[in-house]
């Protein structure tokens, strides 16, 4: 079975940053990328950015660079997005989805993790 | 980027209805439109692909076309667990770019 199990939800002060994870089974890992998308509260859905695992490549929509970063772990199975110098903006849910594979990197977001809120506040 | 035109923002309808949401592309992005249902707290579902194609476990009554730049989500008869809602997604091309969303309730 497949799961995307992200990391817990995270409360942080404006001006600091935040890494959230994605920790992936029932597949091999390094056979899918994987996409970040965000969901603001009460608002539809943006995508973040998608990595490959298995070469290490980013793609990242212009809006989220500089804000966002994706790595993946390929020992653990695990992908991460930092995010930097939050403001309020930034307080949102972020999923992970699982991407397509090597010959079709756009497709899938058939598997999505449950979501991380993150809420900036001081 | 592309703009996903997505169209009504709210649609109320009755149990056993057919209902139709719809997404325009800005520029074209051939058969790249996936469709999503969403229910509150939960993450989104996968319920089309390639414009045209059920994904899995998705129930029959679920279709979708494509006419030009127009893309349809039809849902026939439907049921109480549909309400929700839908977001159409173009993959075509960088950044991906997804629709305002459209709210399935009841009338």
């Amino acid at each position: 079975e497949v799961k995307l199990q992200q990391s817990g939800d995270e409360l942080v002060r404006p001006g600091a940053s935040v890494k959230m994870s994605c920790k992936a089974s029932g597949y091999t890992f390094t056979d899918y990328a994987m996409h970040w998308v965000k969901q603001s509260p009460g608002q539809g859905l943006e995508w973040i950015g998608t990595i490959i695992p298995l070469i290490d490549t980013t793609s990242y929509n212009q809006k989220f660079k500089g804000k966002a970063t994706l790595t993946a772990d390929k020992s653990s199975n695990t992908a991460y997005m930092e995010l930097s110098r939050l403001t309020s903006e930034d307080s949102a849910v972020y999923y992970c989805a699982r991407g397509g594979t090597i010959a079709a990197i756009s497709t899938a977001f058939d598997y999505w993790g449950q979501g991380v809120m993150v809420t900036v506040s001081s | 980027d592309i703009q996903m035109t997505q169209s009504p923002s709210s649609l109320p309808a009755s149990l056993g209805d057919r209902v139709t949401i719809t997404c325009r592309a800005s520029q074209d992005i051939g058969n790249y439109l996936r469709w999503f249902q969403q229910k509150p707290g939960k993450s989104p579902r996968l319920m089309i692909y390639g414009a045209t194609n059920l994904a899995n476990g998705v129930p029959s009554r679920f279709s979708g076309s494509r006419s030009g730049s127009d893309y349809s989500l039809t849902i026939n008869s439907l049921e109480s667990e549909d309400m929700a809602i839908y977001y159409c997604l173009q993959h075509n091309e960088y950044p991906f770019t997804f629709g305002s969303g459209t709210k399935l309730e009841i009338k």
